[in-house]
Parts: C-alpha cells; sequence; structure tokens
C-alpha cells in the first residue's frame, strides 16, 4: 500500500492555465505539508495544514491555494500558471506537528509550457 | 546566506570508500537536526537523526557540533547503492517546527 500517494505524477499544461495536485496519505496522520523543488533541487516547503487547519504558509503567491477537505487529504490548487512554477511538488506528512520525521509523495513534476 | 548549506558535489568515489558530507547551519536556535537521502527522480526519505553525542547506523555515522552549527555524515565501505543525494535537514521550534533543506550533496559511487 502506498503511504502518500499523489496524483497526477506529470503534468504538463501552458501558462495561464489553472491546475489541481492532490495528496492522499493512510498513515492516520495528523499533519500534511507541500514542499516546491525547483531545478536547482532545493526543497522549500510551501503549506502545512495539521487536522485540516493550516499552520505553515510560507511567502508563497496567492495564486497557490491548498485545500484540506479531510486529515487524510491535502490538495494544491494554483490558478495563472506561469513558467516559474515548472517543479516538482511533493506532499509529505507526520505523525502530528512537533514529529520530524516526514513521509513524502512520489512528487508531481510540473512542466509549464 | 542560506539557512542550510551544504557542498553540492558531486562525489565521485569507488566501492569501498570512505566519504564524508558536512553541512553548516545559520540559525543557533536549531534543535533538531537529520540527514534525508533522495533517489534520482523520487521522494526524500528519512536516513538518520543527529544527536549531539553523534550516532552510527551501520555503515553510517553522523556528527553534530553545535558550536560550530555543523553537522556531517560519514559514509564507510561505499556500495554502489548508496549512489543518491544526502539532505542535510534542520528543524527549529522558533520556526513553527518546519524542516529546512539543504540543496543536498550528490554521490556517485562507482564500481
Amino acid at each position: 500500500d502506498t503511504a502518500v500517494s499523489q496524483t497526477p505524477k506529470y503534468l504538463v499544461t501552458q501558462m495561464g492555465n489553472d491546475k489541481s495536485i492532490k495528496c492522499e496519505q493512510n498513515l492516520g496522520h495528523d499533519t500534511m505539508y507541500w514542499y516546491k523543488q525547483d531545478s536547482k533541487k532545493f526543497l522549500k516547503i510551501m503549506f502545512s495544514y495539521n487536522n485540516k487547519e493550516l499552520i505553515i504558509n510560507e511567502t508563497v503567491p496567492n495564486r497557490f491555494s491548498p485545500k484540506s477537505p479531510d486529515k487524510a487529504h491535502l490538495n494544491l490548487h494554483i490558478n495563472s500558471l506561469e513558467l516559474g512554477d515548472s517543479a516538482v511538488y511533493f506532499c509529505a506528512s507526520s505523525r502530528d506537528s512537533a514529529s520530524y520525521e516526514q513521509y513524502f509523495g512520489p512528487g508531481t513534476r510540473l512542466t509549464v509550457t | 546566506r542560506k539557512e542550510v548549506e551544504q557542498d553540492p558535489g558531486p562525489f565521485n568515489v569507488p566501492e569501498g570508500a570512505t566519504v564524508a558530507f558536512n553541512c553548516t547551519y545559520s540559525n543557533s536556535a536549531s534543535q533538531s537536526f537529520f540527514w534525508y537521502r533522495q533517489d534520482c527522480r523520487k521522494e526524500p526519505k528519512l536516513l538518520m537523526s543527529v544527536y549531539s553525542s553523534g550516532n552510527e547506523d551501520g555503515r553510517f555515522t553522523a556528527q553534530l557540533n553545535r558550536a560550530s552549527q555543523y553537522i556531517s555524515l560519514l559514509i564507510r565501505d561505499s556500495k554502489l547503492s548508496d549512489s543518491a543525494t544526502y539532505l542535510c535537514v534542520v528543524s527549529s521550534y522558533n520556526q513553527g517546527g518546519k524542516l529546512i533543506f539543504g540543496q543536498g550533496t550528490e554521490l556517485s559511487v562507482k564500481p
């Protein structure tokens, strides 16, 4: 069974479009995260939710909007996609917000043309 | 200055070699430290936590020097399967417990 799953795995789209990435974890964890890994391999946190509540919101353009319908799901919606949004987006989860061991999903490789 | 700095490499070593990676962090309030491993085009996975007293897991040894704000990872008897990027990770309560990742050090073990 996949612990943290993301869909889609690959996403190619044009500038200006709106797209969503979905994430689900079956570990029973309370906390979920979205990270962005750019072409230089830096992995940076974007958002964190604990039991459906937003607890970390980094300096991210408001074109990015996370939504957590329940604690097992954290989706990421991106409006008006730009070339600079091209990256790998990883979802992760941890037992709770104080737990430092995070389990990552396989990543969604987003390419904006 | 980046919060967590690592030599990006790549480190190219023969099988059986010993290799050491270094990492420095800028936030003196950091209190938790880790090494994650990321295989090419895969997700990061926790390799080991790093404690002040140092800790060992098989061929891997991690050390922390709080005074110098320096973390290291030593890999002995390198295997081909050790080829990956090793990410130094730091966390602190004054940043809400979020993980700060270094750029990663790429290791390539050759036969």
